[in-house]
């Protein structure tokens, strides 16, 4: 079975940086993603993780640690644009299982 | 834009009634996915297509079905429509080709179908 964590809700200030956490135990791994979906809208890719380490895109950063089951996507400089909902999804065996989402609001 | 077109927008419906959705991949991918996201749900993952043969299934009802043809468009009939099939469906596509990491296996979302059985 696929099980994969991340926190429900989280509030920042504008300009600030916040993470999100997401642990997973499934069946198989391929690769890690993380999506940015407004609401009502379609999710849009915002990184993919398939070795340990960092990877890093303008003010979007993404983590994964294999042995741990964990990853963080990191967003710095927080605009109000950014107040939306992110996924993280494990692709294994062609499928992607996603997360149920964590709810970012940025403040002014 | 993505480059996923998904017809209708919004559908209404009654119970008992059978819907399509239809959704045409980005240009290149070959590969189709189908996802439906309610209020109380996440992205729940449907079913897969790779160059007109399904190739992955997920949590999808005996009521649903799909197909992609030959010039690969897909379509997702649903029938015996029940209230609980209310829903967001997006279909998501990708290059799909011999695995090799980020650039064959990214999904790319179109708009999704707003699904309202009354």
């Amino acid at each position: 079975g696929q099980n994969i964590d991340q926190p429900t809700e989280m509030t920042a200030t504008e300009g600030a940086i916040v993470q999100i956490n997401c642990t997973y135990q499934t069946s198989g791994f391929n690769g890690l993603f993380w999506y940015q979906q407004h609401a009502g809208e379609a999710p849009t890719f915002l990184s993919y993780n398939v070795l340990d380490g960092l990877e890093e895109k303008g003010r979007f950063s993404s983590f994964l640690s294999r042995s741990k089951g964990y990853s963080y996507l990191l967003l710095k400089e927080l605009q109000m644009k950014d107040s939306a909902s992110y996924l993280c999804a494990v692709f294994n065996d062609y499928k992607l299982s996603f997360g149920a989402g964590t709810t970012v609001t940025v403040r002014a | 834009d993505s480059g996923v077109t998904q017809t209708p927008k919004h559908l209404i419906t009654a119970t008992g009634q059978r819907v399509t959705l239809r959704c045409s991949p980005r240009s290149g991918d070959l590969s189709v996915y189908w996802y439906q996201q309610s209020l109380d749900q996440g992205l729940q993952f449907l079913i897969q297509y790779y160059n007109g043969e399904e190739r992955a299934k997920g949590n999808i009802l005996e009521r649903f079905s799909a197909q992609q043809f030959p010039d690969l468009h897909s379509e997702l009939n649903l029938s015996s429509l029940e209230l609980g099939d209310s829903a967001l469906y997006f279909c998501a596509s990708s290059d799909g080709r011999a695995s090799g990491g980020h650039s064959q296996e990214t999904q790319y979302f179109g708009p999704g179908t707003r699904l309202l059985v009354l």
